[in-house]
């Protein structure tokens, strides 16, 4: 069975300034998506970046960019030039691609990182 | 484009009641599944839907249900409620689930007591 693990309970960076959450992942599987969400106190989930298991260039989003580390399981998100908006939490994820017959949209979570965002 | 969206938000029951949490996903996506998110259990993976049928379930017991109708909207069931199901419960869509790109609800924040 696939997890997600998540270090940090709680981060915080001063505005302006750049922060790294972490995430470890542990599978057997070669092919598969891993994805950052935020969680703002609003509560509804929202994707910030996603990385296919088979592309060896890091994904980036604006100030979001990964590290993504395949043999180590490693897939840690980097946020640049710190918003206040950025404030949320912020939560790992981990997806089995599957061929479209068998394609599922289960994600394995980890616990989450609370990010607080210092003005 | 109307997001997803879950009614109601917040529900409050009583432990043995039923309840029947909706999603309405965005239009033109067909793939609908279901999370439940607490403080103890994080985010939990409940079922998945797609043209009508169930695709995949996660552990839970047989106190929760859901089903999916030809407009693609869903609704999920929770039967004989227990204090334990007090929680966030969170939808998403997307058109398809080789499609990797989730949209997700608000939620409904159920309380039991």
């Amino acid at each position: 069975a696939q997890t997600v693990t998540q270090s940090q309970p709680e981060m915080s960076v001063q505005e302006a300034e750049t922060v790294t959450l972490s995430c470890t992942y542990d599978t057997s599987e070669s092919d598969y998506y891993l994805f950052w969400y935020k969680q703002p106190p609003s509560r509804q989930m929202i994707l910030v970046i996603r990385q296919e298991a088979y592309k060896q260039q890091n994904a980036t989003e604006n100030r979001f960019s990964v590290n993504f580390q395949k043999a180590a399981k490693s897939f840690s998100l980097k946020i640049s030039d710190s918003q206040l908006g950025d404030a949320a939490m912020y939560f790992c994820a981990y997806r089995s691609a599957g061929s479209y017959g068998g394609a599922t949209n289960k994600l394995i979570f980890g616990t989450g990182t609370l990010l607080a965002v210092q003005p | 484009k109307a997001g997803v969206t879950q009614t109601p938000r917040y529900l409050i029951k009583t432990r043995g009641q039923q309840v029947t949490l909706s999603c309405s996903p965005i239009s033109g996506h067909r793939s609908v599944s279901w999370y439940q998110q607490t403080p103890g259990q994080g985010l939990q993976f409940l079922f998945e839907y797609f043209s009508e049928t169930q695709r995949n379930k996660g552990n839970f017991p047989g106190r929760f249900s859901g089903r999916q109708f030809s407009n693609s909207r869903s609704e999920m069931n929770v039967s004989t409620l227990e204090l334990g199901d007090s929680a966030l419960y969170l939808c998403a869509s997307s058109p398809s689930p080789a499609n990797e790109k989730l949209f997700f609800g608000s939620g409904t924040q159920l309380s039991v007591l």
